[in-house]
């Protein structure tokens, strides 16, 4: 059974560094084809894919947040982390981790339950 | 073009069908996947290329696509198919993911 967790702050203030991790069970990120997506959603806003990370330790991230994003994995830990500088209010949303179907770049098969970042002073 | 375009909003009378669109240059070339997102809760996968169900989903919801449009059909809507709908896709230019504003289904 698949699994994914979101943890981290739920509030941070603006100009600071977002840290989040996800720990999922059920499958490994060493396992070919396997691949971690962050995905976010602002209050009553539409989805939006930030980054992923490869079996293969490929990266990839959203052209308008590149430059403040950074992904990682702990195969050892079953962790995904990313993480976010500079935040300001408008990155208040839900994020979520996500896995896709194997084979896919985008096809999230499982979710995590989403962890809500209120940014504020 | 790196967008995917969906109608805000629908609605289908109960039991009946209905159809929900998502445009975008990309979806010349990839299938757009479907998601179903109840208030509250993460989105469900509900389809996935050519037309593809996950375990669990209804037979009712299907999958086609023609030219640069996706669609999610569902044949005799219940009042628990009442949700936002999204779709996404990749990116034609590289290993970016596209998501589409998403669909509000009213269930009459």
């Amino acid at each position: 059974q698949v699994t994914l967790k979101e943890s981290g702050p739920a509030l941070v203030k603006p100009t600071q560094t977002l840290t989040l991790t996800c720990t999922f069970s059920g499958f490994s990120l060493s396992t070919t084809g396997m691949r971690v997506s962050w995905i976010r959603q602002p209050p009553g806003k539409a989805l939006e894919w930030l980054a992923r990370i490869d079996w293969d330790d490929d990266k990839f991230y959203s052209t308008s947040l590149k430059t403040r994003l950074t992904i990682s994995k702990d195969t050892s830990k079953n962790q995904v982390v990313l993480t976010m500088t500079n935040m300001d209010p408008v990155d208040t949303a839900t994020y979520y981790c996500a896995r896709t179907k194997p084979g896919s770049g985008w096809t999230f098969e499982y979710w995590g339950q989403g962890t809500l970042v209120t940014v504020s002073s | 073009s790196s967008e995917l375009t969906q109608d805000p909003a629908v609605s289908v009378a109960l039991g009946q069908t209905v159809r929900i669109t998502c445009q975008g240059d990309s979806l010349r070339n990839y299938y757009a996947s479907w998601y179903q997102q109840k208030p509250g809760q993460a989105p469900v996968l509900v389809i996935y290329g050519k037309d593809n169900r996950p375990s669990g989903i209804p037979d009712r919801f299907s999958g086609s696509s023609s030219g640069n449009t996706g669609s999610l059909t569902i044949t005799g809507a219940q009042a628990e198919d009442e949700a936002d709908y999204y779709c996404n896709s990749r990116d034609s230019s590289g290993d970016h993911v596209l998501f589409g504003g998403g669909t509000k289904l009213t269930v009459l």
